[in-house]
């Protein structure tokens, strides 16, 4: 069962804008991970924050991390055509051996 | 390091039909192994969680005798579509875990089905 809940579900921005995208959670986890995947494509792991930071950044990603909240957003940054893609955020667990759950996604779509 | 492949890339097969798609961890043993099936402009479903060694435990809705697979190894897990039809077509994905790395998944690079 899927207990990541991603808004919004689609997002339409210009070149150079910001993006922002949210993500819900309903239990415990050991850390929440950001993907990418281009349409028709695999996965592409962005970053990694774990259940003690609160704000993470790479480039021009930065995830940030309310564990009260049960939430986490990811923000790019000055945007380009080719970060047009599908957004995930997935969260693992403290259980050794589990699988990681996915929200249903962002759809980013960045216009020049 | 911890690069997953499958194989195969994408697949058309006949309805009736079984279809194998191996998982393979190169450079690191995978303790467990996870299978996921992503339907178009859909989220990734997890499909079936396996231990090397041992049964793989499906999720709720996932016919097991359907979707078999195994994990004879720490570097090979194997999912075999048995008797296909056009509602299996989907794009497949699988992850590796391994005990050093605790919370992360390394996922390959998925094998798209189709089923006619």
């Amino acid at each position: 069962s899927q207990q990541g809940e991603e808004d919004p579900q689609a997002l339409s921005i210009q070149e150079g804008e910001n993006a922002t995208m949210n993500c819900s959670y309903k239990t415990s986890i050991n850390n929440l991970q950001w993907y990418r995947q281009n349409s028709g494509r695999g996965l592409v792991h962005l970053i990694l924050i774990r259940s003690n930071e609160r704000e993470k950044h790479s480039g021009r990603l930065r995830v940030t991390l309310d564990t009260s909240k049960k939430s986490s957003s990811l923000l790019i940054t000055a945007s380009r055509a080719a970060d047009t893609a599908s957004y995930f955020c997935a969260t693992a667990t403290n259980q050794a051996g589990t699988a990681l759950i996915f929200g249903k996604g962002t759809t980013l779509s960045v216009s020049s | 390091g911890a690069v997953v492949s499958q194989h195969p890339s994408w697949v058309i097969c006949k309805s009736g039909t079984s279809v194998k798609i191996e998982c393979r961890s190169l450079d690191f043993q995978a303790t467990t192994m996870f299978w996921y099936r992503q339907f178009p402009k859909q989220s990734l479903m997890l499909m079936a969680t396996s231990n090397e060694g041992s049964k793989a435990t499906y999720e709720q809705g996932v016919e097991k005798d359907k979707f078999l697979i195994n994990h004879a190894s720490l570097t090979l897990s194997t999912l075999t579509v048995t008797s296909a039809h056009p509602e299996d077509s989907s794009f497949y994905i699988c992850s590796a875990s391994t005990s050093r790395k605790k919370g992360e998944q390394f996922f390959g690079p998925g094998t798209r089905l189709t089923v006619l």
